[in-house]
């Protein structure tokens, strides 16, 4: 079963725009919830991650919109930049285990 | 920057013969995964270690998988007989220098395997 869902499968924003992916998760164990960011032939690197008891975190133009309730979490790059075009993974689980989200291809067009 | 870092970055090797790859993880980390990620697909979790010993394995992780933290710097993960189906490219992850930051992973660059 997929323990972490995660749409859209891919995203085209403007030069300046918003982008939003979002994501959805099974278990209610899960205690953190990490984004990475991966470029063509590297490995994943982490961007940002909230635990659950946090609605919101923000780091730089990152932020991570976080529903305990709905069980939902969402990733918001503001004025988005060609450079930030990668794959980005959600990720939920615990200490010793963690599950991927199946990617968004993100592409700013300049 | 201390980073992750993997050996080969590219295995080619025939269907059934055994592969082993390489980490280094980094050095204060007390913590090691193993990933893998099939051509255009998700990342998986395979293992993670922690003590000398497995902490927990995915069902990706049969007997024909095994890893091993033979000294005080390699971490290594061993397929014992490769199939077509292990083609992937396999990331190796460590974290975990002090318990509160036990969650966040810092990933190598991975290891494409390619098995023939």
């Amino acid at each position: 079963q997929q323990q972490v869902k995660q749409s859209p499968q891919s995203l085209i924003v403007q030069k300046g725009g918003i982008s939003i992916i979002n994501c959805a998760y099974e278990n209610t164990a899960f205690d953190y919830f990490p984004w990475y960011q991966q470029f063509p032939g590297k490995g994943p690197a982490l961007l940002i991650a909230i635990r659950p008891d946090v609605s919101e975190k923000k780091e730089g133009r990152f932020t991570i919109s976080f529903n305990k309730s709905a069980k939902q979490f969402s990733l918001h790059i503001m004025d988005s930049q060609p450079g930030d075009s990668a794959t980005y993974f959600c990720a939920g689980g615990t200490g010793n285990q963690f599950y991927f989200g199946t990617g968004t291809s993100l592409t700013v067009i300049p | 920057e201390p980073e992750v870092t993997q050996t080969p970055s590219h295995q080619v090797t025939q269907m059934g013969q055994e592969v082993i790859l390489r980490c280094v993880p980094i050095s204060n980390h007390l913590y090691f995964y193993w990933y893998r990620q099939i051509l255009g697909q998700k990342v998986e979790f395979l293992v993670s270690f922690y003590n000398n010993e497995i902490s927990e394995k995915s069902e990706i992780f049969d007997d024909q998988f095994s890893v091993e933290r033979p000294d005080g710097s390699n971490f290594t993960l061993k397929i014992r007989s490769t199939k077509l189906e292990d083609s992937a490219m396999y990331f190796c992850a460590s974290g975990g220098s002090q318990r509160e930051f036990l969650d966040t992973q810092y990933f190598g660059p991975g290891t494409r395997l390619t098995v023939l």
